[in-house]
């Protein structure tokens, strides 16, 4: 079945410090990912969407200049959060669709968690 | 309103009865159902989807769509131990094409 990979799975740094999340579909193209933040027990909540060979389009209230977005292949999409503070420590997610379709199922990868000290 | 709303928890049923789980969800556009099963610490794993009024089956697993009621519910037959973890319905299509929302999860112990 469709894989995504998401590296690294565990960041721990200090305050400032910018951060890079690669997430990568194995055995599909996908023009179009996802990513999502979950803060401990929450659900998840849509950050932006990654998308190939154009700008990202993110949610409300996500700033766009601190969570920097490239989809640069239909294979890779990366999230850089930029100088990263505590509040910024989370759970970050990515997906992407299997399909041309958006509304297929989507696959996630296994998450990156983050914290900033 | 939420847009899409889960039966609140935690929800806890004996090993071998049947959970239920529900969902309701506010864009009557949407098109696509989704639910996903988390372990603690883990990332979003599909269990089923579907995209038309009626029941899905795939193994112990029952999905239940009633887009006129806006209302998707989630069956678990013969519950097991490992079958306790957040249940996340999720829902795309609408306004939000491409785009899931998840609800809020519900937590499901089976207990021995």
């Amino acid at each position: 079945g469709a894989v995504v990979s998401q590296h690294p799975s565990w960041v721990i740094c200090k305050s400032g410090t910018s951060v890079k999340i690669e997430c990568r579909s194995l055995d599909f193209q996908a023009t179009t990912m996802f990513w999502y933040r979950q803060f401990p027990k929450q659900s998840l909540m849509l950050m932006a969407t990654s998308n190939e060979g154009s700008k990202a389009t993110y949610e409300q209230g996500v700033e766009k200049d601190k969570f920097l977005i490239n989809h640069a292949s239909l294979t890779l999409s990366t999230l850089t959060v930029t100088s990263a503070h505590p509040e910024d420590s989370s759970f970050y997610i990515c997906s992407a669709p299997a399909g041309v379709d958006s509304n297929q199922p989507q696959h996630f990868g296994d998450g990156t968690r983050l914290s900033i000290l | 309103q939420k847009e899409v709303e889960q039966n609140s928890g935690p929800l806890s049923v004996p090993e071998g009865a049947i959970a239920s789980l529900n969902c309701t969800y506010s864009d009557r556009g949407s098109q696509s159902f989704f639910w996903y099963r988390q372990y603690s610490g883990k990332s979003p794993e599909l269990i089923m989807f579907i995209y038309s009024n009626g029941d899905k089956e795939d193994g112990r697993f029952t999905a239940q769509l009633n887009k006129a009621s806006q209302y998707v519910s989630l069956l678990i037959r013969d519950s097991q131990p490992s079958d306790s973890a957040t249940y996340l319905c999720a829902v795309t299509g609408g306004t939000s094409y491409g785009k899931l929302t998840f609800g809020q999860g519900t937590i499901l112990t089976v207990h021995p």
